[in-house]
């Protein structure tokens, strides 16, 4: 069965640092990851997805994928208050699945 | 972008009833859905797999029987939670692809929140 294990923080980073977030899964075969952004009582929003090693970067954010060591990061550069939530490491399980990491809530303080 | 809807937004029920969760595609048509659950400070699990046409698949551990799920057409699914018990109340969301993405993009509805008294 296929698992994504998240630290469930929470993170707390000042406003403008670089906040990081990791994840590590089980299923070596997996292709694609995702990470989500859930606010408080809302329902999870796309931030980036990747498929290929290396990194993608996409405004403040970049994420990182190391296939080999079975390791998916998100970094958020200037963190915002605003991007305080719970980050949902994610991959796909086939047939259009999901299959979510347990969250690391981010705490982004003036 | 694609925008999937859920309806009631927020129920509370008495143990016993039954409950009934739409899920719309407004923009497009969806021959699949899915449906998670949520409780507090945890993660999405996935419930099930509607699917247009055919009956629904679920996950190991959850209920056929009690997590009805019907995909009246290419734009509507429901969930319908029978007899529902206070272990029931929970956050639940629907989600359907993107046409054409395979895994790549999933639209949420905004969620159902349910309390069972």
């Amino acid at each position: 069965q296929k698992e994504v294990e998240q630290n469930s923080g929470p993170l707390s980073v000042p406003e403008g640092a670089i906040a990081s977030l990791n994840c590590t899964y089980s299923d070596r075969g997996s292709q694609s990851f995702f990470w989500y952004r859930q606010y408080s009582g809302k329902s999870p929003e796309l931030i980036m997805f990747i498929y290929s090693n290396g990194d993608k970067e996409d405004g403040r954010f970049t994420a990182q994928l190391n296939k080999a060591s079975q390791y998916v990061s998100l970094l958020i550069r200037d963190s915002q208050p605003s991007d305080s939530a719970t980050y949902l490491c994610t991959l796909s399980g086939g047939y259009n699945k999901l299959i979510f990491g347990a969250g690391t809530r981010l705490a982004v303080h003036p | 972008g694609a925008v999937v809807s859920q309806h009631p937004s927020r129920v509370i029920c008495k143990s016993g009833t039954s409950v009934k969760i739409e899920c719309r595609s407004l923009d497009f048509q969806a021959t699949t859905m899915f449906w998670y659950r949520q409780f507090p400070k945890q993660s999405l699990m996935l419930m099930a797999t509607s699917n247009e046409g055919s009956k629904a698949t679920y996950e190991q551990g959850v209920e056929k029987d009690k997590f009805l799920i019907n995909h009246a057409s290419l734009t509507l699914s429901t969930l319908t939670v029978t007899s529902a018990h206070p272990e029931d109340s929970s956050f639940y969301i629907c989600s359907a692809p993107g046409q054409g993405m395979v895994g790549e993009t999933q639209y949420f509805g905004p969620g159902t929140r349910l309390l069972v008294l």
